[in-house]
């Protein structure tokens, strides 16, 4: 069936370093979603692209979605603390729309 | 502005037992969500529903009820709830499907023992 993969699961960084996680689908994609979610929190909505080889930034975010439209990264340049969470993608299924989502990449930060 | 809210917070019961957990919207959003967040597995939709009295299964509905007489309320009811059934149910809304953002509620931690 149409799967979303994400990588990695975990990352772990020194504040002020750089983070990516890749998104990954089987099939071609209309969109694709980025949420956050904190420790103990909730999924965010960050962003959406939509056009293949489309680059959104927010602040240190940047967001990119493949030319081929199945795939999709975010990049988080010198990270922070208040980066720490757990970044999902999402896309939508081919058959009723509905989000399938990816597994997730939790960003920690080193002591 | 309330947004979306879920009630209970925590839940504990116990195997076989009835449990509901609730969801409450005030953006009168057409589509409401459930999902099950469990490590390892990302989120996982139960049910969704695209306007009242219109709801349809997601990838794990085995166990679970959904009604939504109302557009600003989607309980979901576990019928007899089982220990694999332990994990943090999130219910979200968005004003469309596919091409919008979806907003979750704070989620409701259940543990059946």
């Amino acid at each position: 069936g149409q799967q979303v993969m994400q990588i990695p699961q975990y990352q772990h960084v020194q504040e002020g370093e750089d983070f990516t996680t890749y998104c990954n689908s089987s099939t071609t994609l209309s969109n694709i979603q980025w949420y956050k979610q904190r420790p103990g929190g909730h999924p965010v909505f960050l962003i959406q692209l939509v056009k293949s080889g489309e680059v959104k930034k927010q602040k240190r975010l940047t967001f990119q979605f493949g030319e081929a439209k199945k795939n999709s990264s975010l990049h988080i340049t010198a990270t922070q603390t208040t980066d720490v969470g757990t970044y999902f993608c999402a896309g939508p299924m081919d058959s009723n729309y509905q989000l399938i989502w990816g597994a997730g990449t939790k960003l920690i930060i080193k002591p | 502005d309330a947004g979306i809210t879920q009630s209970p917070r925590y839940k504990i019961t116990e195997t076989g037992r009835q449990v509901t957990l609730m969801c409450h919207q005030t953006w009168s959003h057409s589509y409401m969500f459930w999902y099950r967040q469990d490590l390892g597995h990302g989120l996982r939709l139960i049910y969704y529903s695209a306007a009242a009295d219109i709801t349809d299964k997601g990838e794990v509905p085995d166990g679970y009820v959904v009604s939504r007489s109302k557009t600003e309320n989607f309980p979901l009811t576990l019928e007899s709830a089982t220990r694999s059934q332990t994990s943090v149910y999130f219910c979200a809304s968005s004003a469309g499907f596919s091409y919008n953002e979806q907003f979750f509620g704070p989620g409701t931690r259940l543990t059946v023992l």
